[in-house]
């Protein structure tokens, strides 16, 4: 496709589930990022793919979140066991490299809601 | 460290200008500037690295002040389009490969 897709857009699970979060960066782009953002708030970063490195974690905010890349190009984020915390929107966004100042193209966001 | 955006938010009408800034403890390297819209995803505006001149797109420009850490938005003759929030990104090593450091961003509100 054009863009960054994400899957599911909408997401409700009850406390205490786990839920996995599909990202699917743009063609040819070999970095990733998982950002997170609550209401009314900031983008959080989360973690950090690029190419077949071993990934950036220092954002994920407890071991209950983690996150794969298969094959260099989709991504999923997985949540075990979820609290009500952890209710936001996971945005996903991709660029051509890890070189600086690479514009991030941002996908459509899963909005997570823990019940 | 998270970069610090002023002001939080700002109203204004169709044809004013407004400024955002966004200023860092760290030395940066690049300054990402985003818009986002009510329920969508984050857009990207423009970038301005360290060395570079002050970029602009159509009414929107931005500068970037070494000395000062900080980059500042201009949007001239704001249209209704404007609305959103404005997101400031920072880079702070080159070679570090690692991920923008965004702002809490600014809520822009532009009123016919």
């Amino acid at each position: 496709g054009a863009g960054v897709s994400q899957s599911p857009s909408n997401k409700v699970t009850e406390k205490g589930k786990d839920v996995e979060l599909r990202c699917d960066p743009i063609s040819g782009h070999t970095a990733l990022y998982w950002y997170r953002q609550s209401l009314g708030q900031g983008l959080e970063f989360l973690i950090y793919f690029q190419g077949n490195s071993a990934p950036d974690k220092s954002g994920l905010p407890s071991d209950r979140f983690s996150a794969e890349r298969t094959g260099g190009s989709v991504s999923t984020l997985t949540i075990q066991r979820t609290q009500q915390e952890d209710s936001a929107v996971y945005l996903c966004a991709s660029s051509l490299g890890p070189g600086p100042g690479l514009v991030g193209y941002f996908g459509p966001g899963t909005r997570l809601t823990v019940t | 460290q998270q970069p610090v955006q002023s002001p939080q938010a700002v109203i204004l009408r169709e044809g004013e200008d407004a400024v955002i800034n966004c200023s860092s403890s760290k030395a940066l390297y690049s300054v990402h500037w985003y818009r986002q819209k009510h329920g969508e995803a984050p857009v990207f505006l423009m970038i301005l690295l360290k060395g570079g001149e002050q970029k602009g797109h159509e009414k929107i420009s931005a500068s970037f002040n070494e000395k000062k850490q900080q980059s500042s938005l201009y949007l001239t003759a704001s249209q209704l389009s404007y609305s959103g929030t404005y997101f400031c990104g920072t880079e702070w090593d080159p070679g570090s490969a690692r991920q923008l450091t965004f702002g809490s961003g600014t809520q822009l509100t532009v009123l016919p």
